[in-house]
């Protein structure tokens, strides 16, 4: 039944450390995007795919990549954790960028030492 | 580029009572809005979004209303429950661009 899943649920990384988070959806939509959320606050959008086309944020550090290697899987990498970036990754999908409905996976907690 | 404001932040009612949650946008060219429901700790869940065409959309205890002259759109929840207790998202689309989100609203609905 998951429609949007994130692997792994929760990370803990050494600052410096590279880590990959990994999306996948079910629904076959042509969008997909991460999102990061510190507490209490609303999601932030670092970047979203429009199939293979990458658009980036302009405040999205460098220091965070992402890659879709097909429709299915999206891959959000940051590499060079610092400790701000201890926060939740929220990947969603949309069926197209047209005002479309965004469903959001579950999360995967990430905390940098 | 869009913004939204978002208020109250932080809602307490009774159970039983309504809550309204309000929010203004600036780009005319806005034509969606969605509200999201996240629990602590869990993903934002789409509650119920309406589209610029439309003045009203019910769906059981949640419904929402769009001003498009004056900017703003509100949600609102009859007879609340405690398990309606979370922090809401409004958001607005403004074409093709990225959702805009506003800053969220507790909502504590006290048995």
């Amino acid at each position: 039944d998951a429609m949007v899943i994130q692997n792994p649920r929760y990370q803990v990384t050494q600052f410096g450390k590279p880590v990959t988070l990994s999306c996948s959806q079910t629904l076959n939509h042509n969008v997909m995007y991460w999102y990061q959320q510190k507490s209490s606050q609303a999601p932030k959008l670092l970047f979203h795919y429009y199939d293979k086309d990458f658009n980036n944020e302009a405040d999205t550090p460098d220091n965070f990549q992402s890659r879709r290697p097909n429709t299915s899987f999206c891959f959000l990498d940051i590499r060079s954790p610092g400790l701000g970036d201890t926060a939740m990754y929220l990947c969603a999908t949309s069926r197209d960028r047209g005002g479309e409905t965004q469903y959001f996976g579950p999360g995967t907690r990430l905390l940098v030492l | 580029g869009e913004n939204v404001e978002q208020h109250p932040s932080t809602l307490s009612v009774q159970e039983g009572d309504s809550a309204v949650i309000k929010c203004t946008y600036s780009d005319s060219a806005s034509n969606y809005f969605p509200w999201y429901k996240q629990e602590l700790g869990k993903r934002p869940q789409l509650i119920i979004d309406i589209r610029s065409n439309v003045g009203e959309k019910k769906d059981q205890r949640i419904a929402v209303t769009l001003n498009k002259t004056a900017k703003h759109f509100s949600l609102h929840i009859t007879e609340t429950q405690p398990e309606d207790s979370a922090v809401y998202f409004c958001a607005a689309w403004p074409g093709f661009q990225k959702l805009v989100f506003g800053t969220g609203t507790r909502l504590l609905v006290s048995p």
